[in-house]
């Protein structure tokens, strides 16, 4: 089975300082997928930034960057320019293709525990 | 705005009862997916439809059951409810079959007392 461990329970950062979350996972697979999600207060999981991994290049999304390391089954995120707005749980996953009953694929995600990010102005 | 929505916000029910969430997803999208979060957790996959048909289930026993219909809403049915039940229940909806971008709504939080 799959696990992804974030080790760093809580995270503070100053308004325009840039911080990385860390995030570890354990798999057999050569194929898969890794995300960073976002869960501000209003609960709703939002995705910020997603890497295939056969893609050795890592994944941008504006102030949202990866470093991914496969061989050492790392994936950071590092947010440049913190604002008061990214304040939020912020969670790794991971999602492999699994055959399903009906033959067809399926594709479930394995979440860590999260991380608390507070951004202090 | 993900589109998903779900339904109630917030629910209490007593140890033993039997409990129905409800998602409504985005049209065209043929995937429903449901998740578990503990308090203090990360959600954890709970069973996955593709086209009104369960294709992927996680460690969950059978009181969690599911149904999804042709007009993109879906059911999650929890029976004989357990203190260890309450939980927030988030939805997931996508266009494929899951490869593509998860469309989360906001959560059902469900206390069992």
């Amino acid at each position: 089975a799959q696990t992804v461990t974030q080790s760093q329970p809580e995270m503070s950062v100053q308004e325009a300082e840039t911080v990385t979350l860390s995030c570890t996972y354990d798999t057999s697979e050569n194929n898969y997928y890794l995300f960073w999600y976002k869960q501000p207060p209003s609960r709703q999981m939002i995705l910020v930034i997603r890497q295939e991994a056969y893609k050795q290049q890592n994944a941008t999304e504006n102030r949202f960057s990866v470093n991914f390391q496969k061989a050492a089954k790392s994936f950071s995120l590092k947010i440049s320019d913190s604002q008061l707005g990214d304040t939020a749980m912020y969670f790794c996953a991971f999602m492999k293709p699994a055959v399903s009953k009906s033959g067809g694929s399926n594709y479930k995600l394995t979440f860590g525990k999260g991380t608390l990010l507070t951004v202090n102005p | 705005e993900t589109g998903v929505t779900q339904s109630p916000t917030h629910l209490i029910k007593t140890r033993g009862q039997q409990v129905t969430l409800r998602c409504s997803s985005q049209s065209g999208h043929n995937t429903v997916s449901w998740y578990q979060q503990a308090l203090g957790q990360g959600p954890q996959f709970i069973f996955q439809y593709y086209r009104e048909e369960e294709n992927g289930r996680g460690n969950f026993p059978p009181r969690f059951s599911g149904l999804q219909f042709p007009n993109y809403s879906s059911e999650l049915n929890v029976n004989a409810l357990e203190l260890d039940d309450s939980a927030l229940y988030l939805c997931a909806s996508s266009p494929g079959q899951g490869r593509e971008k998860l469309f989360f709504g906001s959560g059902t939080q469900l206390s069992v007392l």
